[in-house]
């Protein structure tokens, strides 16, 4: 079956740095993505990765390593305001989103 | 960045009635859309999947003649939950993909959320 695994929820101090690691298996693989979605609204896009590497946006950048199905997301200098959940969604061969269950990350100050 | 509206953005109802749901991709041609739902704490779930001029995907487990998906453009997909009861209430999210004019094929964008409360 497809499987996407991702901690259920992290604590993080603001200013801090946060790593929220996502492991996958799916059929097929066409791309993963990071969403944000804070409580009631609906998930905004962060980031897409196909290729291996780090993609970097501002204070977030997210990593793919397709060999051992594995994606992080990295927030630095963390913000009250980025107290949401984090989704890691994967393209399988069909091209039909995959989700996890998302991380739920809490700022402290 | 391309936008996704959805209305109404909330609605409560009596059980037993039917409510529409409309989703519309604003300033691109979606060839796909996409409807979510998601209760309290979850992650989302996909409901169905609809292509423009045929019938929608539904999902294992999805009611296709209590959720009536409407692709009838490529702007415009509509939900219509029938004889809605309490337990249908929760948060319906509809994505669009735009697979016209190019850019990244497998971004979905989302629309903002209807909240649904069946008395």
């Amino acid at each position: 079956g497809q499987n996407i695994d991702q901690p259920t929820e992290m604590t993080a101090t603001e200013g801090a740095i946060v790593q929220i690691n996502c492991t996958y298996q799916t059929s097929g693989f066409n791309g993963l993505f990071w969403y944000q979605q804070h409580a009631g609204e609906a998930p905004t896009f962060l980031s897409y990765n196909v290729l291996d590497g780090l993609e970097e946006k501002g204070r977030f950048s997210s990593f793919l390593s397709r060999s051992k199905g594995y994606s992080y997301l990295l927030l630095k200098e963390l913000q009250m305001k980025d107290s949401a959940s984090y989704l890691c969604a994967v393209v399988d061969s069909n091209y039909q989103l995959i989700w996890g269950a998302g991380t739920k990350l809490i700022i402290k100050p | 960045g391309a936008v996704v509206s959805q209305h109404p953005s909330r609605v409560i109802c009596k059980s037993g009635t039917s409510v529409k749901i409309e989703c519309r991709s604003l300033d691109f041609q979606a060839t796909t859309m996409f409807w979510y739902r998601q209760f309290p704490k979850q992650s989302l779930m996909l409901m169905a999947t609809s292509n423009e001029g045929s019938k929608a995907t539904y999902e294992q487990g999805v009611e296709k003649d209590k959720f009536l998906i409407n692709h009838a453009s490529l702007t415009l997909s509509t939900l219509t939950v029938t004889s809605a009861h309490p337990e249908d209430s929760s948060f319906y999210i509809c994505s669009a993909r735009d697979g016209v004019s190019g850019g990244d094929y497998n971004e979905q964008f989302f629309g903002p959320g209807t909240r649904l409360t069946v008395l």
